[in-house]
């Protein structure tokens, strides 16, 4: 079974510009999560997808960031314009069902903001 | 706020040397998880314990939930190399989400 899929791996960019994430969750599972990790941090969660909607987004900086799941498959995360403190690993999980299933993690893409 | 607390922060030892970990909030949390990450890799889930005293091994590690569901801690015996990285410990909040801890970064020299 392949595992949950992010591209890119690594991003720079300058300050103000925008970015992109895409994520693909494994096969048939409907909750999909984005989650920012700082360095030194644990993940903090951004948004909550079930199937196509965000049903918790109470964490997503909405003056910048967007999200969206069309057909409740794969998934992107944007930023607009992109800030130095943006500087994070963006992680993309998905679980079967509810938020009780367990997560399973993709690789994360680095996002560099200089 | 919900905020799990892990200590040490950083942790570098000599292969076969055991260590511990701990995980501790002042809330009470219905579940906590353990998971390891590496470098440029996203966490990988250990093991959840739900059950506030509860006792899980896996393999070389250890896992116990306090008995007033609040800490847990991780024990490992005799380290080995491929014991390296960042164990996190994650419980879920009020809402159902996963709140994680900064983590403990582990060093295991050969």
């Amino acid at each position: 079974e392949a595992g949950v899929v992010q591209s890119p791996r690594y991003k720079i960019i300058e300050k103000k510009q925008p970015v992109a994430f895409w994520c693909n969750p494994i096969s048939g599972h409907n909750t999909l999560y984005w989650y920012r990790q700082n360095l030194g941090q644990g993940p903090e969660l951004l948004i909550r997808y079930e199937n196509e909607e965000a049903v918790d987004d109470s964490q997503l900086p909405k003056d910048r960031f967007s999200a969206e799941r069309l057909k409740g498959v794969d998934s992107t995360l944007k930023i607009q314009p992109a800030e130095l403190g943006d500087s994070a690993v963006y992680l993309c999980a998905s679980s079967r069902w509810t938020t009780t299933d367990t997560q399973y993690f993709g690789p994360g893409t680095r996002l560099t903001v200089l | 706020t919900q905020l799990l607390e892990q200590s040490p922060q950083f942790l570098s030892i000599q292969e076969g040397e055991n260590l511990t970990v701990y995980c501790n909030s002042s809330s009470v949390f219905s579940s906590l998880q353990w998971y390891r990450q590496e470098p440029g890799e996203g966490p990988v889930l250990l093991v959840t314990v739900v059950t506030g005293g509860e006792v899980k091994k896996l393999k070389r590690l250890t896992f116990q939930f306090g008995d007033a569901r609040k800490d847990s801690s991780l024990h490992i015996t005799a380290a080995q190399p491929g014991d390296t990285g960042l164990y996190l410990c994650a419980g879920r909040g009020s809402q159902g989400n996963l709140i994680f801890g900064k983590g403990t970064k582990l060093s295991v020299k050969p």
